[in-house]
């Protein structure tokens, strides 16, 4: 199993670009979500999915919007790019159940924004 | 908002001195998980404790949970130059359906 791939590993973007960060899993798992880690402030919950169709804000929602249209992809879009989501954004996933499981990460996408 | 702190913010050991974070947290919650992250790398899960467990080990580590003071600990023992990472408390709350919240995260440098 590759696990959960994200891609790209870098990227640069203009203020007011748009752009989508992929994120796949071949864990068959029904949750995913994005998260953003600046530093200092440790995991932050942008968008979250309990499953394919389903999708949910998190903590910090503003600026991004994704979709789930399949088990395997979890897309995360920047509709226009600000200084502000500089940041490294990690996709997650694991089984969706009343108790929590361990989330597998994906590696990260590092995004700088001028 | 964050639900777990961490404590301390950074900690530094020596090789095979044993190394202890803690966590508290602030809502009721139904399990509580401890992740490392080595720098500029994705999240990894290291143990899983439930609401109804006090004491959980694997390895060389061991968590405890007070759920009357809502907080945790991890201790590591007989620390490596390896164990040097990052540190993330991370709990799961009511019917979560897998969602979790992060604390801030304790960074731990061992040295050899």
């Amino acid at each position: 199993n590759a696990g959960v791939t994200q891609t790209p590993k870098f990227q640069v973007l203009k203020t007011g670009q748009s752009m989508t960060l992929q994120c796949a899993q071949d864990m068959n798992h029904e949750y995913m979500s994005w998260y953003r880690q600046d530093p200092g402030m440790g995991l932050r919950l942008i968008h979250y999915s309990v499953g394919a169709g389903i999708t949910d804000q998190g903590e910090v929602p503003n600026g991004y919007n994704v979709s789930r249209s399949t088990t395997e992809d979890f897309p995360l879009r920047l509709l226009s790019a600000a200084p502000s989501q500089t940041s490294v954004y990690f996709c997650a996933s694991s089984y969706r159940t009343v108790f929590s499981y361990e989330q597998y990460f994906g590696p990260g996408t590092r995004l700088t924004v001028t | 908002s964050q639900q777990g702190e961490e404590d301390p913010q950074a900690l530094s050991i020596q090789e095979g001195e044993n190394a202890t974070m803690n966590c508290s947290y602030k809502t009721s919650i139904n399990n509580l998980q401890w992740y490392r992250q080595n720098s500029g790398r994705g999240l990894v899960h290291l143990i899983l404790i439930r609401s109804n467990e006090r004491e959980k080990h694997s390895g060389r580590l061991r968590v405890t949970l007070d759920t009357s003071k809502k907080s945790s600990s991890l201790l590591i023992t007989a620390s490596r130059a390896a164990d040097t990472a990052s540190y993330f408390c991370a709990t799961g709350e009511g019917t979560s359906y897998g969602k979790l919240t992060f604390g801030q995260g304790t960074i731990l440098t061992v040295h050899p």
